[in-house]
């Protein structure tokens, strides 16, 4: 079975500090990818970022990097100096190499005050 | 830019009513999906489509069709709402399959309210 587990339901910050977002996920394939969405208020989900299983170099955009574990089973977010406009639910997703659909996680709601 | 879009942010429906939810997209893109999001549940997909006129369902499709007769457009229908149907409805696509399967694009979704 397919599964994506965002254990933090909800994470409040102040604006500058550091927040790393989890992502534990399940399969039994050796091929897949992982994503990450950005929901903002407007409700729209937001790309930001595809990775495949066999590709486990960390990256790193401007304020966000990603750390990819298979060993953990894990993808997490990390947010540097969080800014207001952070503020967001954000998505964890699984694609299984021969499907198109995404397995989404419940999300984690961050909330980052000025 | 990839553009897709519902046909309404904001519905209120009286229980029993047919509801049509409409999504378009302009990127020429096989692949499209209804998704529905609930607080403590994240997105769960209701059915999708990788053709004109080919649909599957997705986790959970009880209560919902689709319809898909032109590329660009992908209709979610409730047949009789019910208030469990109350949610927010995500629509969105992609390009190609497997390996060449990209990132979905989606809507600005739609909040739907059964009374």
């Amino acid at each position: 079975a397919q599964k994506v587990t965002q254990a933090q339901t909800e994470i409040s910050v102040v604006e500058k500090e550091d927040v790393t977002l989890d992502c534990v996920y399940e399969t039994r394939d050796t091929t897949y990818y992982l994503f990450w969405y950005k929901q903002p208020p407007s409700g729209e989900l937001v790309f930001l970022i595809r990775r495949n299983s066999f590709d486990e170099q960390n990256e790193i955009s401007g304020r966000y990097s990603w750390n990819f574990q298979k060993s953990t089973s894990s993808f997490n977010f990390t947010i540097t100096a969080s800014q207001v406009v952070d503020s967001a639910v954000y998505f964890c997703a699984l694609r299984r190499y021969n499907t198109d659909k995404l397995i989404f996680g419940t999300g984690t709601r961050l909330q980052v005050f000025p | 830019d990839v553009k897709v879009t519902q046909s309404s942010r904001y519905l209120v429906k009286r229980t029993g009513e047919k509801v049509f939810l409409e999504c378009v997209q302009d990127m020429d893109h096989e692949n499209m999906f209804w998704y529905r999001q609930d607080p403590g549940l994240g997105l769960r997909l209701i059915y999708f489509s990788y053709d004109v006129k080919m649909k599957e369902k997705g986790d959970i499709p009880e209560g919902y069709s689709v319809s898909r007769e032109k590329k660009e457009r992908f209709s979610l229908i409730l047949e009789s709402a019910s208030t469990n149907q109350t949610s927010m409805y995500l629509c969105a696509s992609s390009f190609g399959t497997g390996a060449r399967n990209t990132e979905a694009f989606f809507g600005q979704g739609t909040r739907l309210t059964v009374v």
